[in-house]
């Protein structure tokens, strides 16, 4: 069966430090990837995702960024973090686009 | 451009009574519909989905929902909530004509079971 995993589960951070969260898949090859924020009583925002090795679609301008530098992993970065960084980030899978599967999720505490 | 809205951001209800938890959406051309649900610091599980067939699709655990395209809803409902329904839940919307399977999201629904 198919499992995604994140770390750090947790992350306090300070302004203007960087920023690598990763992402990984088992089980499936191929998947579509993708990075979503979830700040504090908002919905889920649509960052990032990728359909294959190298091919990233951004959603949202903003300072962050990602990479996909093997097929079943997902990296999101930031050179310099922003206060309003903070939030909960989650990695989510699919195959063929239907039905996406999420991670457990990193809280972020930018201070 | 696709848009998802859930009216209600909080919901109360006593435990063993039925609820209704609201979901629309701008349009009706060609989209998946599902319902993912969160515990506090955990990621979105997945409830139940639409992607063709039966209008009216179930979970596992008791929660059922209606495709209606006339109204563009996806309405989840339970006739009988327990005290570990307690969660938050979204409503997401994938426009199957984009080609690239994005989900627009909802703001949230926070389920609140009482004894």
């Amino acid at each position: 069966s198919q499992t995604i995993h994140q770390w750090p589960a947790t992350l306090v951070q300070p302004v203007g430090s960087p920023l690598s969260l990763e992402c990984t898949v088992e089980g499936t090859s191929n998947p579509n990837l993708y990075w979503y924020r979830q700040a504090a009583g908002r919905g889920l925002q649509l960052l990032f995702y990728s359909i294959g090795i190298g091919q990233i679609s951004s959603e949202v301008p903003q300072n962050l960024s990602a990479s996909r530098p093997q097929d079943r992993q997902f990296i999101l970065s930031s050179k310099k973090l922003l206060l309003s960084d903070s939030g909960f980030y989650l990695c989510a899978w699919s195959l063929s686009g239907e039905t996406q599967y999420f991670g457990p999720g990193t809280r972020l505490l930018v201070l | 451009a696709q848009s998802v809205t859930q009216l209600d951001s909080q919901v109360p209800v006593f435990e063993e009574a039925p609820v209704e938890l609201r979901c629309n959406y701008s349009s009706s051309v060609s989209v998946y519909l599902f319902w993912y649900v969160q515990y506090p610091n955990q990621g979105l599980q997945l409830l139940l989905k639409y992607l063709s067939g039966s209008t009216l699709v179930e979970s596992i655990n008791g929660f059922e929902a209606e495709f209606n395209k006339s109204q563009t809803s996806f309405h989840l409902r339970k006739p009988s909530v327990h005290i570990s329904d307690t969660a938050e839940y979204f409503c997401a919307v994938s426009d199957r004509a984009s080609g690239t399977y994005k989900y627009i999201f909802g703001t949230g629904t926070r389920l609140k079971v009482l004894a």
